[in-house]
């Protein structure tokens, strides 16, 4: 059974960073793309950022361009979000999601984590 | 940015049949999803592209598409069946995600 672990969430400082990471197991990891997507207290699912199964290609949605990076080490079958300037409003609950088949973008995502809980608060 | 439009509730019977919409305007070209998201929980995928039931969600869920309009119909609901629903899909160029606003679907 495939499965996908999130860790790294914790209480940040506002301007802060966190390095989230997200392993996969029973999967050919490399095969696929992975997202990352965030919900805040209350709210509804956000998109957050793409990358290929290669690690060629990324994506981000507009509210973190410019402050996060998403990464991957095939070699660990392990998906990063680096987050930097963090703010109060990335609050929320991240989880890393794997898409459904082999295309990286214009796909649903078949497996999730259990997703970790960013706060970001002084 | 690119929006799905749905709306915010639902209100059902036990055994009744609910319909879930998404509007959006690149639906005609993009594939929509529909995910089922219980509190506390990760979402789990109910339907993929537009119409297709991953293996292990039960009949009663079925997707259809039409024009700028997309639904999720539920025959027959359970009471296991109250949780947050929610739609997603890309944008016109086809490289960005985009969610719904999500739909709670109460079950009376």
């Amino acid at each position: 059974e495939v499965k996908l672990l999130e860790s790294g969430g914790g209480l940040v400082q506002p301007g802060g960073s966190l390095r989230l990471s997200c392993a996969a197991s029973e999967l050919r990891f490399s095969n696929y793309a992975m997202n990352w997507v965030r919900q805040a207290p209350g709210k509804g699912l956000e998109w957050v950022s793409v990358i290929s199964g290669s690690g060629g290609t990324t994506y981000y949605a507009d509210s973190v361009r410019g402050r996060f990076t998403i990464s991957r080490d095939n070699s660990k079958n392990t998906l990063y979000l680096q987050m930097n300037s963090l703010r109060a409003e990335d609050t929320a609950v991240y989880y890393c999601a794997k898409v459904l088949g082999p295309s990286t973008t214009g796909v649903g995502f078949d497996i999730w984590g259990q997703g970790t809980m960013v706060t970001v608060s002084s | 940015s690119y929006k799905l439009t749905q709306p915010p509730s639902v209100s059902v019977s036990p055994g009744q049949t609910a319909r879930i919409t998404c509007s959006g305007d690149a639906l005609p070209t993009q594939y929509a999803y529909w995910y089922q998201q219980k509190p506390g929980q990760a979402p789990i995928l109910v339907i993929h592209k537009d119409s297709e039931r991953p293996s292990g969600i039960p009949e009663r869920f079925s997707g259809f598409s039409s024009g700028t309009t997309v639904t999720l119909t539920i025959g027959g609901v359970q009471a296991e069946d109250e949780a947050d629903y929610y739609c997603q899909s890309a944008d016109s160029s086809a490289t960005y995600v985009v969610f719904g606003g999500g739909t709670k679907l109460t079950v009376l």
